[in-house]
């Protein structure tokens, strides 16, 4: 099945501990991206990548940092969160032409306290 | 600057009724405007596009979109909803990179048996 999964879905921390929330597809797509969402402001973008080594900021990078070594995995890390980071994280990719035809994963909740 | 906005917060309307979502967008250039949906406790699922071409875009589950270059408009649209159609309901416009894609703020639709 064609899919993207992230791991942890929930996750409850404390504030300057490093996480990182896995984000990984089986659809052989270039591009991938992080997405936070936080009520009334929508989904913001923090990092894409359109592909192996090389990526890009997004409107809200601080804070956060990408790699992207394989074409399948693209992990978030919070070097030190903090509760302004407390969120619903939504990773996708995408390929062809646009890149915005994408498919997101179910989501994970972060809570940083 | 780009930008897209989504004027209503949430849309109300009974079943079998027209469905109208609104929004409008900024953007320098030729815009790639896109509509998605996410239902509860899910990831975002991509409804359609416009890149170019007929103004009249259509999609996913018997939604359209009307591209509107004069008023910068990408209204959603569907004839006849379904309570099924209850979701939040996002807009998005890909931005001078490639990469970078905007959403709006999100449209709660709540559809009445």
């Amino acid at each position: 099945e064609a899919q993207v999964t992230q791991n942890p879905r929930y996750l409850i921390t404390v504030t300057g501990k490093k996480l990182t929330v896995t984000c990984s597809q089986n659809m052989n797509h270039e591009y991938m991206s992080w997405y936070r969402q936080d009520p009334g402001l929508g989904l913001r973008q923090i990092y894409y990548s359109m592909n192996v080594e090389v990526t890009d900021k997004g409107d809200v990078p601080e804070g956060y940092k990408v790699s992207r070594k394989e074409k399948r995995n693209f992990p978030l890390i919070l070097e030190s969160p903090s509760p302004n980071q407390t969120s619903l994280y939504f990773c996708a990719s995408g390929t062809g032409i646009s890149y915005n035809e994408q498919f997101f994963g179910p989501g994970t909740r972060l809570t940083v306290l | 600057a780009q930008s897209v906005a989504q004027p209503e917060d949430q849309v109300n309307v009974a079943e079998g009724n027209p469905l109208t979502v609104k929004c409008t967008y900024s953007v320098s250039g030729n815009p790639y405007l896109f509509w998605y949906v996410q239902y509860p406790n899910r990831g975002l699922q991509f409804l359609l596009k416009y890149i170019t071409g007929d103004n009249l875009v259509k999609g996913s589950y018997g939604f359209e979109a009307e591209f509107n270059k004069s008023q910068t408009s990408f209204h959603l649209k569907k004839p006849s909803a379904l309570v099924s159609d209850s979701a939040l309901y996002f807009c998005a416009v890909r931005t001078d990179s490639w990469g970078k894609l905007q959403f709006g703020a999100g449209t709660q639709v709540v559809v009445t048996p």
